[in-house]
C-alpha cells in the first residue's frame, strides 16, 4: 500500500537535544512539506521542498532544519533554537501537478 | 491575498442534523478547494474537493457549495453522526504552484 509514514510517533526531547523526526513516503510524490500544529490550533507550515536536493522555509521555519537528498524521504530536525518544541508534526506529501495533499500519521513531540 | 477565513472555529449539532463550515478567500487565482477531515491524534485526510467551474459537489453525505463571484465556499454535512465528530479543515491552491493554504479550522462535535 502506498503511503507517507512518520516515526516516531511520540517522542520526548530534553532541553537543549535537537531531534530528528522522520518522514518517508512511497507514493512518487515530488514534493513535501512538514507543519506544526499545536492543541486546537490550525497548521504552520515549517519547510517544503518541492524537488530533490532544494527546500523552501515556510512560516515558522526558525529553529527547525530539513534535508531532501532523496526523493522518498524528507527528515526534520528540531534543534535547541527553538524554543517551544513540544507541538504535534505533521508530514505530508503531493506531485506537483496533482493538489491533493497525503499526510503522514504525526509525531508528538514533548520537552521534558 | 494568501489567506483563507475559516468560521465557526467551533460547532456542536445534534445527530442528524445539518453541520455547516464556510471559507472566504481573496485571491482570484485560486482554482482547487479541498477539504480535510482530522481525528485526534491524528493527520489529516483529504474529505472531498472542488474546482471553480462547478457551483456544487455532493459525495455522500458530504457537501460542497462554491460561489466563486463572493470568492466563498462551503461544507455542508447532511445528517450528522458522532463519528463525524472532528476537525475539519478547508483549503485552497493555485495553479502557480502546488501549496495549499488552510483555514485556521473548525472543531465539530456532533452530540447523540
Amino acid at each position: 500500500d502506498g503511503g507517507i509514514t512518520q516515526s516516531p510517533k511520540y517522542l520526548f526531547r530534553k532541553e537543549g537535544q535537537n531531534v530528528t523526526l522522520s518522514c518517508e513516503q512511497n507514493l512518487n510524490h515530488d514534493a513535501m512539506y512538514w507543519y506544526r500544529q499545536d492543541p486546537g490550533q490550525g497548521l504552520r507550515l515549517i519547510y517544503y521542498s518541492q524537488i530533490v536536493n532544494d527546500f523552501q522555509k515556510g512560516d515558522i521555519a526558525e529553529g527547525y532544519s530539513v534535508s531532501r537528498e532523496k526523493k522518498e524521504s524528507f527528515p526534520l530536525t528540531v534543534t535547541s533554537a527553538q524554543k517551544n518544541p513540544t507541538a504535534f508534526y505533521l508530514c505530508a506529501s503531493s506531485m506537483v501537478v496533482n493538489y491533493g495533499y497525503t499526510f503522514g500519521s504525526g509525531t508528538r513531540l514533548t520537552v521534558v | 491575498q494568501q489567506q483563507v477565513k475559516q468560521s465557526p472555529q467551533s460547532l456542536i449539532v445534534q445527530k442528524g442534523g445539518i453541520s455547516i463550515i464556510n471559507c472566504a478567500y481573496e485571491n482570484t487565482a485560486f482554482d482547487y478547494f479541498p477539504w480535510y477531515q482530522q481525528f485526534p491524534g491524528k493527520g489529516p485526510a483529504l474529505l472531498i474537493a472542488i474546482r471553480p467551474d462547478v457551483s456544487e459537489k455532493k459525495e455522500g453525505r458530504f457537501t460542497i457549495s462554491f460561489n466563486k463571484s463572493a470568492k466563498q465556499f462551503s461544507l455542508h454535512i447532511m445528517d450528522s453522526q458522532p463519528g463525524d465528530s472532528a476537525t475539519y479543515f478547508c483549503a485552497a491552491n493555485n495553479n502557480a504552484g502546488n501549496m495549499l493554504t488552510f483555514g485556521g479550522g473548525t472543531r465539530l462535535m456532533v452530540k447523540p
